[in-house]
């Protein structure tokens, strides 16, 4: 119940075009939905989050959209660009219960070409 | 704030021997995580401590692995002893509020 699924593996898009990564869960006691981005040597570094009570939620080229009731959740690049090449992890926490815990996907690597 | 900050940031050593990570979290935050990371098994969640108290354990992968937090400004994972199936990044994390977590740049540890 604790896990996040998280798709594609890998991802390589051309430069300008529309990145797209899912995240499926099944613990409904997650309330926080955070998106991390890693760079190669880096430690991951918080992209954009969004909470259950919005389906939707922008910030510049990135965007979430949250299915509460298929209990899913995706990342969407915009304009992708070369230097949005990394990995990328989806997670889901109980926030304050549970002293931030968070659950992490897999993660997907994304390559945009130039 | 310069953020959390783990050291060593490179650590090489032989199997066996002991070996000491540290993580300074982000002042104020009062939850602290440690991960380890390796392309096998992707980022593993191993302890975290709530207020300087530890709340899981039960990713630390066997009796070989210890976390302290003795203060809210200070934390340290040990391996004792050390073994080369533990090479990996490992990762030191703070949160405020149970939201967000910030990491550290990580400890690369190789052992041979």
């Amino acid at each position: 119940q604790q896990q996040v699924k998280q798709s594609p593996q890998s991802l390589i898009v051309q430069k300008g075009g529309i990145s797209i990564i899912n995240c499926a869960y099944e613990n409904t006691a997650f309330d926080y939905f955070p998106w991390y981005q890693q760079f190669p040597g880096k430690g991951p570094a918080l992209l954009i989050a969004i909470r259950p009570d919005v389906s939707e939620k922008k910030e510049g080229r990135f965007t979430i959209s949250f299915n509460k009731s298929a209990k899913q959740f995706s990342l969407h690049i915009m304009d992708s660009q070369p230097g949005d090449s990394a990995t990328y992890f989806c997670a889901a926490s109980q926030g304050v219960t549970n002293a931030g815990k968070s659950t992490f996907g897999d993660g997907t690597t994304l390559t945009v070409k130039p | 704030d310069a953020g959390v900050i783990q050291s060593p940031r490179h650590e090489v050593t032989e199997m066996g021997q002991e070996v000491t990570l540290r993580c300074k979290p982000i002042s104020g935050h009062n939850s602290l995580f440690w991960y380890r990371q390796t392309m096998m098994r992707g980022l593993e969640l191993l302890i975290y401590f709530n207020n300087n108290v530890p709340i899981d354990d039960s990713g630390m992968p066997e009796d070989r692995f210890s976390a302290k937090m003795p203060n809210a400004s200070f934390s340290t994972l040990k391996i004792q002893p050390s073994e080369p199936r533990d090479s990996a990044v490992y990762f030191c994390a703070s949160s405020l509020r149970g939201t967000e977590q910030y990491f550290g740049p990580g400890t690369r540890l190789t052992v041979t």
